[in-house]
């Protein structure tokens, strides 16, 4: 089991409101991922945080942002939350080393419903 | 951007058969490919990675194969069990500032069924 972990679960929320999900890296990893993978989908890549600053950005609107914290941890934070944003969020962290395979481990995820 | 397409999107074999799921993406800068097993409820784990500088890669039961020419890749499962039964989905990214920053791009899944 990885040491990947996400909170909440479960969470439901109106169209329009704001969420905060938050991820706990492995120890030792400095890098997390955050993906959406909507019913019956595979994951897209949503934005990933290396060292505490912003490594790259997939196609989601600027209401989806994120921050990561000295301690690696990571929020991902989506304001004026719509339909559509129904899905499970997942993150994933990795060592991020200059060498060596380093694979990314996948929390549990979050399971976000809006109505 | 990345583009990654994956078939079959279900696929039924009898248990000790084998499986092949296949897939293609459209970015010649891709340099790394993982495949993910998710099992229904659970988060997705990695089962086997190929990076370009490999064609083939073999880990027990299960090897994937890379053509870069043809940009394409393949999970091979061989004798398969009921506890092979899963989501599988395939991925892939460009080289990352270091290995482990990879954005992934992956594809739609396939279901795969071992009929005992």
């Amino acid at each position: 089991e990885t040491g990947v972990t996400q909170s909440p679960t479960h969470l439901i929320k109106t169209r329009g409101q704001q969420v905060t999900l938050r991820c706990s890296s492995q120890s030792g990893h400095n890098t997390v991922s955050w993906y959406q993978q909507a019913l019956g989908q595979g994951p897209q890549f949503i934005f990933q945080y290396y060292r505490e600053e912003e490594n790259g950005r997939g196609n989601f609107p600027p209401r989806f942002s994120g921050l990561q914290f000295p301690n690696y941890s990571s929020e991902l934070n989506v304001n004026a939350l719509e339909l559509d944003d129904s899905a499970l969020y997942l993150c994933a962290s990795s060592a991020g080393l200059a060498g060596g395979d380093n694979e990314q481990f996948f929390g549990p995820g979050t399971r976000l419903t809006v109505l | 951007g990345e583009n990654v397409e994956q078939h079959p999107s279900t696929l039924s074999v009898q248990e000790g058969d084998s499986a092949v799921i296949k897939c293609t993406y459209s970015d010649s800068a891709s340099n790394y490919f993982p495949w993910y097993k998710q099992e229904l409820g659970k988060r997705p784990q990695l089962i086997i990675d190929i990076r370009s500088n490999v064609g083939e890669k073999k880990d027990q039961r299960i090897a994937v194969t890379l053509n870069k020419t043809a940009k394409h890749f393949s999970l091979h499962i061989t004798e398969t069990q009921p506890e092979d039964s899963a989501v599988y989905f395939c991925a892939a990214s460009p080289r990352g500032v270091n290995f482990g920053n990879e954005k992934l791009t992956f594809g739609t899944g396939t279901r795969l069924t071992i009929i005992p």
